[in-house]
């Protein structure tokens, strides 16, 4: 079964860092690109960015770039999302997902669960 | 606000059509693929529809999908009430050169 299970349930202080995980199974890991979707308590989809786990070609989303960190590490199977200094407004479930074709800009066909997380002091 | 522009809610009673417009420019949905999402309450995304009109494996014929300029419109047949959820489009941003998505439409199966 393909399928992305990502990392549990997060409540963090204003300021501190974060990485969250998201572990591929069932499909060629280094063969397609995987997102992260931010969604605000309420509100809608958003696009943070984009990672291809074969080379570690990195997009960002122009709203995303340079308030979070990508990455993956192809040997584990997993991609992660990262912040250095956390806010409140990152409160928010963060899903991972696998883009269905060869290209960057392609559909999302399989979802992570989502990790939810909380910020508050 | 989103740069794709979806109804917020629509509404129709259960074994009836209803229709969900997306609209975008020549530089997303125009010149892009359109693909759907249902968000069923607590869960995550699921694909509903890929390349405007393309179904996953095990998706029902109930749900369809088309495009046209830059519109696109996905279609729910023999409504239930399982089909209570937020649907989103999704597509390209040539200008942005990001994903990016409706702000969502909540179904209600009256």
């Amino acid at each position: 079964e393909v399928q992305l299970v990502q990392s549990g349930a997060e409540v963090k202080k204003p300021g501190e860092s974060l990485k969250i995980s998201c572990k591929g199974s069932g499909y060629i890991f280094t063969n397609k690109w995987i997102g992260w979707v931010r969604q605000m308590p309420g509100k809608g989809l958003e696009s943070m960015g984009i990672i291809y786990p074969g080379d570690s070609d990195t997009r960002y989303s122009p709203s995303f770039q340079g308030q979070v960190t990508i990455s993956a590490d192809k040997s584990i199977n997993t991609a992660y999302l990262q912040w250095s200094s956390l806010r409140a407004s990152d409160t928010a479930i963060y899903y991972c997902a696998r883009q269905r074709g060869s290209w960057y800009g392609d559909a999302f066909d399989i979802w992570g669960q989502g990790t939810m997380l909380t910020v508050s002091s | 606000q989103s740069v794709l522009t979806q109804p917020p809610s629509v509404s129709a009673a259960p074994g009836q059509k209803v229709t969900i417009r997306c609209s975008g420019s020549s530089s997303n949905i125009g010149n892009n693929f359109v693909s759907w999402y249902q968000q069923l309450p607590g869960t995550a995304p699921k694909l509903l529809i890929y390349d405007n009109n393309e179904r996953p494996s095990g998706i029902p014929d109930r749900f369809s999908g088309s495009k046209s300029g830059t519109s696109a419109t996905l279609g729910i047949t023999g409504l239930q009430t399982g089909d209570e959820a937020d649907y989103y489009c999704g597509t390209w941003d040539s200008s942005l050169s990001t994903v990016i998505f409706g702000g969502g439409t909540k179904l209600t199966v009256l």
